[in-house]
């Protein structure tokens, strides 16, 4: 139990163009969802926390209208990389948690979005 | 804030034991996790301690001091698919479930 899915595993974009990265939980319903971003060799970077029916929180130094963040059900929350550019290259990673009252310690990753931005 | 330390890497040879150790100064603490990655894949949730003491999973035991804000995660019998970067994590009080992530840990386990 417990399976978080990433679409698409990897993309490949060119500079300007928009990317939508789907993160859906596939046995449970998630009330919060995490989005995280990772550089090779280095760890990860929370960008937003996405809760189910309400605005986004981003982190400090996240652009909100670059990065959007819809969660728009309890097992689906989208990031979509607006006017995307070299620089946003990375690895994306989404999380899920099933326990809606703030005591979960256990969060379940996907698999990844690999973004190249040409 | 919170912060976590642990030391960006660690060589062990097959069938050893190795022990990777996390300090975190946080502004509040709940517990902390640890979580095994390997390249180009999700990380996993290896274990949780919220209270002082030895958590023992198999292979895997994570330990925590809330007194010393201090964890280690302990490796026996190492094997060569044990290869993988390892991170604490850090659950805050009123930080709902949200973590804090460890620069991560990268352990290398030769023959």
């Amino acid at each position: 139990g417990a399976v978080v899915s990433q679409h698409p595993s990897w993309v490949i974009c060119k500079s300007g163009t928009s990317v939508k990265i789907e993160c859906r939980s596939l046995d449970f319903q998630a009330t919060t969802m995490f989005w995280y971003r990772q550089f090779p060799k280095q760890s990860l970077m929370l960008m937003a926390t996405s809760n189910e029916g309400s605005k986004a929180t981003y982190e400090q130094g996240v652009e909100k209208d670059k990065f959007l963040i819809n969660h728009a059900s309890l097992t689906l929350s989208t990031l979509t990389v607006t006017s995307a550019h070299p620089e946003d290259s990375s690895f994306y990673i989404c999380s899920a948690s099933h326990r809606g009252d703030g005591l979960a310690y256990e969060q379940y990753f996907g698999p990844g979005t690999r973004l190249t931005v040409t | 804030g919170q912060s976590l330390e642990q030391p960006s890497e660690v060589t062990a040879v097959e069938g050893a034991i190795v022990q990777i150790n996390c300090t975190y100064q946080t502004s509040g603490f709940y517990g902390l996790s640890w979580y095994q990655q390997h390249d180009g894949g999700a990380p996993t949730f290896l274990s949780y301690n919220a209270l002082d003491g030895l958590e023992e999973t198999g292979r895997f035991s994570s330990f925590l001091s809330r007194s010393d804000s201090y964890g280690y995660l302990l490796l026996q019998e190492l094997q060569m698919k044990d290869s993988a970067s390892y991170f604490c994590a850090v659950k805050g009080e009123n930080a709902g479930n949200m973590l804090t992530f460890g620069g991560g840990t990268r352990l290398m386990v030769k023959p």
